[in-house]
């Protein structure tokens, strides 16, 4: 049973891109969760989404960041003219049912650095 | 908004002594607190948690405790070992649900 999935590890955007995150939840998983975590900080809920429903996106910055999780294909992040504040490592998570309670499973992370 | 602490942000131990982190928060409605471990460049890997209808949880070298008058809980680790040393984060939902706040991570190293 694969764990999370995020693609790429690594991404390296220059000001002004665009960058798109992907997350595939655990097998079974409908629920996903994104955390962005800056050095030496803890992780930070951005968004809860289940397949096609954005279930509550109050930790993300109301300009330039969208999320989505299509019925079909991974969970995108997407951040649009990033700057270089936006340079972090994102987590994603899922879990099997609504985390109250529930045991979260991190991917890898995507480290994104902006030029 | 609510908040979790956590101390210290650096602990070294020799092998074998025993290391404890130390978390409070802030929401009295909390009610589930896991504990995750994360290696340099890895994923946090949740290594213990527990939930308000009980003071202690054990699991091999690893303890963790809950005192809910308090508000805090703290994580034991017994005779360490040198594949201990990461960062470990404590966390906490939101009022009973699925938002977990986190804290600012301890990093532990345990010095052969």
């Amino acid at each position: 049973n694969a764990g999370v999935m995020q693609n790429p590890r690594h991404l390296v955007r220059r000001r002004g891109q665009e960058a798109r995150l992907r997350c595939s939840p655990m097998k079974g998983h409908s629920h996903v969760y994104w955390y962005r975590q800056l050095p030496e900080e803890g992780l930070k809920f951005m968004v809860y989404l289940q397949k096609e429903n954005i279930i509550d996106e109050s930790g993300m910055p109301k300009e330039r960041f969208s999320a989505e999780f299509p019925k079909e294909g991974p969970s995108i992040l997407r951040i649009q003219q990033v700057v270089r504040g936006d340079s972090a490592a994102y987590f994603c998570a899922s879990s099997l049912r609504r985390a109250t309670n529930e045991k979260l499973f991190f991917g890898s992370g995507t480290q994104l650095s902006v030029l | 908004g609510e908040n979790v602490e956590q101390h210290p942000s650096t602990l070294s131990v020799q092998e074998g002594d025993s290391a404890v982190i130390k978390c409070t928060y802030s929401d009295s409605a909390s009610n589930y607190f896991p504990w995750y471990k994360q290696e340099l460049g890895k994923r946090p890997q949740l290594i213990i948690d527990i939930r308000s209808n009980v003071g202690e949880k054990k699991d091999q070298r690893i303890a963790v405790t809950l005192n809910k008058t308090a508000k805090h809980f703290s994580l034991h680790i017994t005779e360490t070992q040198p594949e201990d040393s990461a960062v470990y984060f404590c966390a906490a939902d939101t009022s009973g649900t699925y938002k977990y706040i986190f804290g600012t991570g301890t990093r532990l190293k345990v010095l052969a």
